[in-house]
C-alpha cells in the first residue's frame, strides 16, 4: 500500500532562516509528487508538483523541491522563510497514469517568528 | 472562476442525525473525491468518483455514502452522525491523467 511519511510534525523558525521539510513515500510503481500548503483557516493550495523531467522543481513563493528516486524522497526547501510562510505543509503522492487518488502525509506545521 | 464549492462551511450535528455535505465543481473534471482532515493524520480519502455514476471507497469510508449523478456534483452523506466524525471535510476535483487536484474551502463538522 502507498504511504507518505513527513519527518517533522512541528517546525519553528525565525524569519530569514532556511527551511527543509522531509518527505518520503512508499510505493512500488511510478508516482507523481506534490506539496500542498494550508494557511490558517484556508483550504489546500498547490505549492509545486513533479510529474517527470528535471527532478528539481520550482514552485510558488520561492519554494522548491527535489525528487530523489533512489531515496523515495521529495523534500521541500526554501532558502529564506518569511512570517507569511506560517502554515501547514502536506506532501502527497498518486500513482502515475492512474486515477487521482492522492495519499497525504500527516503534515508539518511551520511557525515563523518575526 | 468558482472552482470547487463546498457547503456548508460550518455545521453542528447531534449524534444520530443525518446530513449531506455538498460539493460542486465547474471545471468539467471527471475525478472528484472527499477527504477528512484530522490533527496529526493529514488528509484521508473517504470516497472518490471517476465519473458520473461511478464511485468507490477510499481509506475511511465507514459511515459515509456518496453518489455522482452529474459531472458537477458529488455530495457526501452522513447517515447517522457519530462524534468520531467530527472533522474538517474537503472535496477535491481533478482532470484525468497527470494533473493536480483542486480543493474546496472545507466544511468544519462537529458532532455532539
Amino acid at each position: 500500500a502507498q504511504s507518505v511519511s513527513q519527518h517533522n510534525h512541528h517546525v519553528i523558525l525565525s524569519e530569514a532562516a532556511s527551511l527543509e521539510l522531509g518527505c518520503n513515500y512508499s510505493y512500488g510503481g511510478t508516482v507523481n509528487l506534490f506539496w500542498y500548503v494550508q494557511y490558517p483557516g484556508q483550504h489546500l493550495q498547490l505549492l509545486l508538483k513533479y510529474f517527470s523531467g528535471d527532478p528539481l522543481v520550482k514552485g510558488i513563493k520561492g519554494f522548491e523541491a527535489e525528487f530523489i528516486k533512489s531515496k523515495f524522497s521529495f523534500n521541500l526547501r526554501k532558502p529564506s522563510v518569511q512570517w507569511s510562510d506560517t502554515a501547514e505543509y502536506f506532501c502527497a503522492v498518486n500513482a502515475k497514469g492512474g486515477y487521482n487518488k492522492l495519499i497525504f502525509g500527516a503534515g508539518t506545521r511551520l511557525a515563523v517568528h518575526p | 472562476n468558482a472552482g470547487v464549492t463546498q457547503t456548508p462551511k460550518f455545521q453542528v450535528l447531534k449524534t444520530g442525525q443525518s446530513m449531506t455535505l455538498q460539493c460542486a465543481q465547474d471545471m468539467n473534471h471527471e475525478y472528484m473525491s472527499w477527504y477528512r482532515q484530522d490533527p496529526g493524520m493529514g488528509l484521508r480519502l473517504i470516497h472518490y468518483s471517476v465519473g458520473a455514476g461511478i464511485t468507490d471507497q477510499g481509506e475511511v469510508p465507514n459511515g459515509y455514502n456518496v453518489s455522482r449523478s452529474t459531472t458537477e456534483d458529488f455530495p457526501l452523506r452522513l447517515l447517522s452522525a457519530a462524534p468520531s466524525q467530527t472533522s474538517v471535510y474537503f472535496c477535491a476535483s481533478s482532470g484525468q491523467g497527470n494533473t493536480e487536484a483542486f480543493f474546496g474551502q472545507g466544511t468544519r463538522l462537529t458532532v455532539v
